[in-house]
């Protein structure tokens, strides 16, 4: 079966810098989605990544390795905004989505 | 610029009884779907639609029926709800289903069944 794996939840302090995991066993791979989600509000794209490597967006990067079947999320200078869920997702041969459970950042002052 | 609106963000309803939760996007974008997320659970696509007229079934459609008359607006109907479909329920858009095409989600509706 396809499976996305991540840590249920993390915490971390204000200022510093966490790195979310997420594995995956997919049928095929066409690109690795992160979204941010926040408790009553929309659900809001981080990044995609499709080749190897690392994806810079400001605070946020974004990691894959394709032949481990891995990628992370790392968040830097951490806010207290950033205490939502993140969610990762692949996208299979088909090119339907597959979804974690999601990571449950906890920022603490 | 509104993106994806959805109605109601919260209803309780008794088993048995039908409602319709309600979206629509105003960045012209051919795909529409809609999604439940339980806890510990990933997002699960219930129904999809590329176009108007045009709906397909996802992972979970049993107990929903989906309209999508025009491209703006992509409907998710209850025709008689139960306690398994207390749910938050997620609308979300994009240009196209596939590629690398980014999705644009609502705020949610929270579903309670009695």
């Amino acid at each position: 079966g396809q499976n996305i794996d991540q840590p249920t939840e993390m915490t971390a302090t204000e200022g510093a810098i966490v790195q979310i995991n997420c594995t995956y066993q997919t049928s095929g791979f066409n690109g690795l989605f992160w979204y941010q989600q926040h408790d009553g509000e929309a659900t809001t794209f981080l990044s995609y990544n499709v080749l190897d490597g690392l994806e810079e967006k400001g605070r946020f990067s974004s990691f894959l390795s394709r032949s481990k079947g891995y990628s992370y999320l790392l968040l830097k200078e951490l806010q207290m905004k950033d205490s939502a869920s993140y969610l990762c997702a692949v996208k299979d041969s088909n090119y339907q989505l597959i979804w974690g459970a999601g990571t449950k950042l906890i920022i603490k002052p | 610029n509104a993106g994806v609106t959805q109605t109601p963000k919260f209803q309780v309803l008794k088993t048995g009884q039908s409602m319709t939760l309600q979206c629509a996007q105003d960045m012209n974008h051919e795909y529409m779907s809609w999604y439940r997320q339980d806890p510990g659970m990933g997002l699960r696509l219930i129904h999809y639609s590329v176009g108007a007229g045009i709906t397909d079934q996802g992972e979970v459609p049993n107990g929903y029926n989906v309209s999508r008359l025009n491209k703006r607006e992509f409907s998710l109907r209850l025709e008689s709800a139960a306690p398994s479909q207390t749910s938050v329920y997620f609308c979300a858009s994009s240009e196209r289903p596939s590629g690398a095409n980014v999705l644009t989600f609502g705020a949610g509706s929270r579903l309670t069944v009695l």
